[in-house]
């Protein structure tokens, strides 16, 4: 797991708040993967980013989450007007071209909404 | 990408060998075999893929049947921080994302 970081690790949030999470990858990847973790659940994939680019957003909720990978800086999951429901970990991946087929997990985001 | 099928838990002793099965009777001639493990609130962490042959590394050992219909991941040398859900997972090359099940719940136990 090391090299990708994470942060906040911890993020509390009240209903209706913005929650903002951030993901650097490892030194030379160029594609970020974002997959949450419900309470006592299985990973479930959200997002897979390249820089600038969305490439599949199919396990995004339609509503209220976005993603993006900018050309410098982290990749950033933005959850607006959060509920109850949001609350979860929060893991982001990434990978080199070169190793498409192995992704490397950063130690996540808990999100709690009160 | 193919479906993946592994018990849903298992128990090992500590200094023994784990044996961890997974199914995947679809899988395609382009897809590779992964496997992950999570320990309890912490990130997935690679272990080990192959696409036929056996693979060996520092941390666990993988065989893949002949028909590439299952597979089994071995930890040599089980210890109590081994215990973690691990998962198997079947994808081609150019895909883009991995898709995780439920894994299989390892206890090592003392």
């Amino acid at each position: 797991n090391a090299g990708v970081m994470q942060n906040p690790r911890h993020l509390v949030r009240r209903r209706g708040q913005e929650a903002r999470l951030r993901c650097s990858p490892m030194k030379g990847h160029s594609h970020v993967y974002w997959y949450r973790q419900l309470p006592e659940e299985g990973l479930k994939f959200m997002v897979y980013l390249q820089k600038e680019n969305i490439i599949d957003e199919s396990g995004m909720p339609k509503e209220r989450f976005s993603a993006e990978f900018p050309k410098e800086g982290p990749s950033i999951l933005r959850i607006q007007q959060v509920v109850r429901g949001d609350s979860a970990a929060y893991f982001c991946a990434s990978s080199t071209r070169d190793t498409l087929g192995t992704i490397y997990f950063g130690e996540g985001s808990w999100l709690t909404v009160v | 990408d193919a479906k993946t099928t592994q018990p849903p838990s298992m128990d090992c002793a500590e200094g023994r060998a784990a044996n961890l099965p997974c199914n995947h009777s679809t899988i395609s001639g382009n897809e590779y075999v992964y496997w992950y493990r999570q320990i309890h609130s912490q990130g997935p962490q690679y272990i080990i893929h192959g696409l036929k042959n056996n693979e060996t590394n520092e941390m666990a050992s993988l065989i893949i049947t002949e028909d590439r219909k299952s597979s089994t991941l071995i930890l040599p040398h089980a210890t109590l921080r081994d215990t973690a859900v691990y998962y198997c997972i079947v994808r081609g090359n150019t895909g883009n994302q991995f898709y995780f099940g439920t894994g299989t719940s390892l206890t090592v136990i003392p």
